[in-house]
């Protein structure tokens, strides 16, 4: 069975630095996509990027980017020049045939 | 633990019907999420409970949708009637509020068809 896992409970970073979060997973399919979403005090999800597991080069949206290892199944969220704003939950998932599985989610504190 | 518990795993329904999705929490968790899945949308979150009362229902997409929970291990979310765009996989989460990272746990989802 497909898990996920994020083994970082939480983070702390100092704002305009640089963070990493880890996301592992376990599958033995070839085809799926990968998301990271954030999950801000306010409670809802909102969709930072997502991965095709077909697609070789990372995706990136602004200052979001992945680094996707397809064979060590390792699926970590870079933010750039991190900013107040970026405090949240951050959740991990993996999804494929309508079947999505989370991990249970790293807190990342911006420290001013 | 048997972790978050959510039935059925698969509607199908036709159109006007009344379709009612289940949720057990893990036992000593006091916050309870509904999110709804789609690959158009994402994921989106509907209500959450904390302590059994509804917090945040501004999620909830319109008046077909209601959700209850009576007590602090069950929780439902009823369409009434429902309708094709309706369809998703509906996720229910819950976590113990007061703990030190608010890690939420997902259920399976339960996977819904309305024709």
């Amino acid at each position: 069975a497909q898990t996920v896992t994020q083994s970082q409970p939480e983070m702390s970073v100092q704002e305009a630095e640089t963070v990493t979060l880890s996301c592992t997973y376990d599958t033995s399919e070839s085809d799926y996509y990968l998301f990271w979403y954030k999950q801000p005090p306010s409670r809802q999800m909102i969709l930072v990027i997502r991965q095709e597991a077909y697609k070789q080069q990372n995706a990136t949206e602004n200052r979001f980017s992945v680094n996707f290892q397809k064979a060590a199944k390792s699926f970590s969220l870079k933010i750039s020049d991190s900013q107040l704003g970026d405090a949240a939950m951050y959740f991990c998932a993996y999804y494929r045939d309508d079947k999505i599985i989370f991990g249970k989610g790293t807190r990342l504190h911006i420290l001013p | 633990d048997a972790g978050v518990i959510q039935s059925p795993r698969h509607e199908v329904t036709e159109m006007g019907q009344e379709v009612t999705l289940r949720c057990k929490p893990i036992s000593g968790h006091n916050s309870l999420f509904w999110y709804r899945q789609t690959m158009m949308r994402g994921l989106e979150l509907l209500i959450y409970f904390n302590n059994n009362v509804p917090i945040d229902d501004s999620g909830m997409p319109e008046d077909r949708f209601s959700a209850k929970m009576p007590n602090a291990s069950f929780s439902t979310l009823k369409i009434q009637p429902s309708e094709p765009r309706d369809s998703a996989v509906y996720f229910c989460a819950s976590t113990r509020d007061g703990g030190r990272t608010d890690t939420q746990y997902f259920g399976p989802g339960t996977r819904l068809t309305v024709l």
